[in-house]
């Protein structure tokens, strides 16, 4: 069955990055993209990003151009996202999931990780 | 940015009654070319990701049951829930996939009166 499993909670200082990471199994993943969302209190749902596993190429929403950065690894399945430059503001829970294109619905998710960046 | 805006914030409806959210979105999400509407509907449960219950503004989602139903075209869209069940209190939210960036509306609360 379709799986997408994320990396555990992450606790981080203000400045610091992290990354978070999402192994895909039970599909061919060269054939979905890979999308990144995260979920705050109060700015609800906001798309990061995305990334296509097959060449690796990449969009990212203009809040986040220049922090965030994604990548994959085809050996293993796996999406990497990185957040850099963290402030309180990005303690959310991050996402990620599987659309079949750039302009798709989200058929599949993550079960999320809990990023907290505190001092 | 498309600005999806849904109403309202919370509803509460008997077990068995209708239940209705609507989106609205700042720009038409239809397609000419292809005449689909690039808007979906997701559940979320407490302590766990969105769930896909609607795309293409009326196609429901393998597994989701018939009692869920969207509708609309161009910048107004309804989810319909027709009978009201208990598993159904979630949050709900509209998306729109038509433009990048994706963006989703604030959620509705639904709840049990």
């Amino acid at each position: 069955q379709v799986q997408l499993v994320q990396s555990g909670a992450e606790v981080k200082k203000p400045g610091a990055s992290v990354k978070v990471s999402c192994k895909a199994s039970g599909y061919t993943f060269s054939s979905y993209y890979i999308l990144w969302v995260r979920q705050t209190p109060g700015q609800g749902l906001e798309w990061m990003g995305v990334i296509k596993p097959s060449g690796g190429s990449t969009g990212y929403a203009q809040n986040f151009q220049g922090r965030v950065t994604m990548t994959r690894d085809t050996s293993t399945s796996t999406v990497y996202m990185e957040l850099s430059s963290l402030t309180s503001e990005d303690t959310a829970m991050y996402y990620c999931a599987r659309a079949w294109g750039d302009h798709a619905p989200f058929d599949f998710w993550g079960q999320g990780t809990l990023v907290t960046v505190s001092s | 940015d498309i600005v999806m805006t849904q109403s309202p914030d919370s509803l509460a409806v008997s077990l068995g009654e209708r239940a209705t959210i609507n989106c609205k979105s700042s720009q038409s999400v239809l397609y000419n070319s292809n005449n689909k509407n690039y808007l979906a509907w997701y559940q979320q449960k407490p302590g766990q990701p969105p769930k896909l219950l609607i795309y293409w503004a009326s196609t429901r989602e393998s597994g989701v049951p018939d009692r869920f139903s969207g509708s609309g075209s161009g910048t107004d869209f309804t989810l319909t829930i027709s009978s009201l069940q208990a598993e159904d209190v979630a949050v709900y939210y509209c998306q729109q996939y038509y433009s990048i960036p994706i963006t989703f509306g604030q959620g509705t609360r639904l709840d049990i009166k």
